[in-house]
This record gives C-alpha cells, sequence and structure tokens, in this order.
C-alpha cells in the first residue's frame, strides 16, 4: 500500500522569501513521485515528477523537489516566492511498474504575503 | 491541441436523482482516470481505464457509482440516487501510452456537483 503525507495543511511566505513545502511517502514498491499545483478553480497542473532518474528534479515556475530515499521525502522547494504562486500544492505517488492511479496526500495551501 | 474537457462544469441536483458526468480526453490518450475531490476526503481516485483492459474500480465508493468508456475515448461517470455527501468536485484525467510509465496524467478542469 502507499500513501503520502504532507506536512502543514496552511503554509504562509512573505514575497521573495523560501517555499518549503513537505512530503513524505510510504511505499512498499520503488515508487515515482510528483507535485501538481490547482490555482482557484482550475484542475490539477502537474510541476514536476520524479521517475527514478535523477534525485533532484526541476519544474516548472522555479519549483525542485528532492529525492531522497533515506527519509523517504520528496519536498518542493522554491528559493523565491511570487504573489503568482498562491495555490494549492498536492504530492502524490504511484508504484513504478503495475497500477497507474495516483495516491494524493491532503494538500498544502500557499499563501503568500506582500 | 486541446487539454481534457468536462460537462458540465457545475451541476446542481435533488437528493436521489441520476447525475451523468462527461469526460473527454486528450486524442490518442489511451489511459483514463476518475478522481473526486471533497472537503472532508481530499483528492480520491475512483476508476481508471487502459485501452481495452477491464476496468480499475477499485476506488468507486458504493454500487451508486458508474462509469464507462466508449470507444476508447468519451467517458461517462454516473451517480445514481445522489447523496448530499456525493457533493464534489469530479476531475477526469488521462495519460499517454508513451507516458505510461511516468503516469505524467493531465487533468480537466472538473465537474462541481453539488447535491441538494
Amino acid at each position: 500500500a502507499q500513501s503520502v503525507t504532507q506536512l502543514g495543511s496552511h503554509v504562509s511566505v512573505s514575497e521573495g522569501a523560501l517555499v518549503l513545502l513537505r512530503c513524505n511517502y510510504s511505499s512498499s514498491v520503488p515508487p515515482y513521485l510528483f507535485w501538481y499545483v490547482q490555482y482557484p478553480n482550475q484542475g490539477l497542473q502537474l510541476l514536476l515528477k520524479y521517475t527514478s532518474a535523477a534525485t533532484l528534479v526541476k519544474g516548472i515556475n522555479g519549483f525542485e523537489a528532492e529525492f531522497k530515499k533515506s527519509e523517504t521525502s520528496f519536498h518542493l522547494t522554491k528559493p523565491s516566492a511570487h504573489m503568482s504562486d498562491a495555490a494549492e500544492y498536492f504530492c502524490a505517488v504511484t508504484p513504478a511498474q503495475g497500477a497507474q492511479k495516483l495516491v494524493f496526500g491532503q494538500g498544502t495551501r500557499l499563501t503568500i504575503n506582500p | 491541441g486541446a487539454g481534457v474537457s468536462q460537462s458540465p462544469s457545475n451541476k446542481v441536483t435533488e437528493k436521489g436523482k441520476d447525475v451523468e458526468l462527461r469526460c473527454d480526453p486528450i486524442s490518442g490518450h489511451t489511459a483514463l482516470y476518475w478522481y473526486r475531490q471533497s472537503l472532508g476526503q481530499g483528492l480520491e481516485f475512483l476508476i481508471y481505464f487502459q485501452g481495452n483492459s477491464a476496468p480499475d474500480k477499485s476506488g468507486l465508493p458504493s454500487d451508486r457509482f458508474s462509469a464507462e468508456r466508449t470507444g476508447g475515448s468519451v467517458s461517462t461517470l454516473t451517480i445514481q440516487r445522489t447523496q448530499q455527501e456525493d457533493s464534489a468536485v469530479y476531475l477526469c484525467a488521462s495519460s499517454s501510452p508513451r507516458g505510461a510509465w511516468n503516469n505524467e496524467q493531465f487533468f480537466g478542469p472538473g465537474t462541481r456537483l453539488t447535491v441538494l
């Protein structure tokens, strides 16, 4: 069975500050990991994905995430927050092989303060 | 090209009525998924279609829920005898066979269902 835990349902940072959204996973098989972003009243958009290549993954809009197997983590970071980053962020996991359905974390709502 | 589209964007219905939600995947995508997003449960997998294989229905919450995918393209999610707890945003996603192992799913905008 797989599961994802996102620490902090709500994170607030100042514009220009570091963004850190935490994600820990549990998986009995090698996983693929994803971060999705959801802007208000919109669907989910893929930010980045880890698929067993490089452990440091760069995504869109300046975001990146590092896969750390020893810590079972896949935290999302961005060096400098922008007002347009305000949204809800979801970490998700799926097994590298087999069923492809995504298992999502509960989401983290990111607020950017001017 | 066009992304995943869903209709209607909003649906308000009365308790006990049946509803049908439609999903048009990206052309050429053989895999199609339905998820539900609700305040209490977050994002939950409902059902998964891959080509001509039998669908994975393991996420459907009750036998009031069913889904079809006709001709390997359009899918319809049907909820019979709707209940207030069915109120949620229903999201559809599709993925490409070439990306199957990467499982990059492209999501539609969702259908917001409100059961009164």
